[in-house]
């Protein structure tokens, strides 16, 4: 079975400083694939970036920036430069496994992000 | 243009109803998601469907049936609604198995009185 675990419930940044969102995962597959998503206050889930297993970079979009430590199971988000628009909850998810259900996502409980004028 | 819609946005009914929520991506995917969002923000994969495949969460109640009239379109139906029933609904979907990248709707609200 896999698990996505967020320790981070809420998090507050100041504006213009950077901030890392903790994402840990557990898995027996060897091919996997990890997503950050944001949500606004308004509900929509908007995709930020994604990490293949076997992808040998860590992967970046714009302002985010994902950590990906094999070894150590991890996919942090490090979103840089903070703005007032990024306040909003934040999901880290998996994809895993074989066959049909290789394409579902799990998604961890998520992270509150509270950015600080 | 819209790349995965829903409908209705917000839905409230009484306990032990039937309603349907409706689903439609114009991207061109092969692969359909329902998930339920509870009030503690924890979102949950309901159903995938890939190519008339369906993979049912053994979880979900069979009071929830997914029904797709073709490759655009994924409509939930709920059978005799309950309290617990009440949730975000987000519909899914994603072209490429490998990459995976799912495209979300906006959610539809759904509260049993």
């Amino acid at each position: 079975a896999q698990k996505i675990t967020q320790t981070q419930p809420g998090m507050f940044v100041q504006e213009k400083e950077a901030v890392t969102l903790d994402c840990t995962y557990d898995t027996s597959d060897p091919s996997y694939g990890l997503f950050w998503y944001k949500q606004p206050s308004s509900g929509e889930m908007i995709f930020l970036i994604y990490q293949g297993s076997y992808d040998q970079q860590n992967a970046t979009e714009g302002r985010y920036s994902l950590n990906f430590q094999k070894a150590r199971k991890s996919a942090n988000l490090v979103i840089s430069a903070s703005q007032l628009g990024d306040s909003a909850m934040y999901f880290c998810a998996m994809r895993g496994g074989s066959g049909a259900g290789s394409y579902q996502l799990t998604f961890g409980k998520g992270t509150k992000l509270s950015v600080i004028p | 243009d819209t790349a995965v819609s829903q409908t209705p946005k917000y839905l409230v009914t009484q306990m032990g109803n039937d309603k349907s929520i409706k689903c439609e991506q114009n991207l061109g995917h092969d692969t359909m998601y329902w998930y339920k969002q509870d009030s503690k923000k924890f979102l949950k994969i309901m159903f995938s469907y890939n190519n008339k495949e369906l993979i049912i969460n053994e979880t979900v109640p069979n009071r929830f049936s997914p029904k797709s009239p073709d490759k655009a379109h994924l409509n939930l139906h709920i059978n005799s609604l309950e309290l617990g029933d009440s949730a975000v609904y987000f519909c899914a979907s994603s072209q490429d198995l490998v990459k995976n990248e799912q495209f979300f709707g906006p959610g539809t609200r759904l509260t049993v009185l």
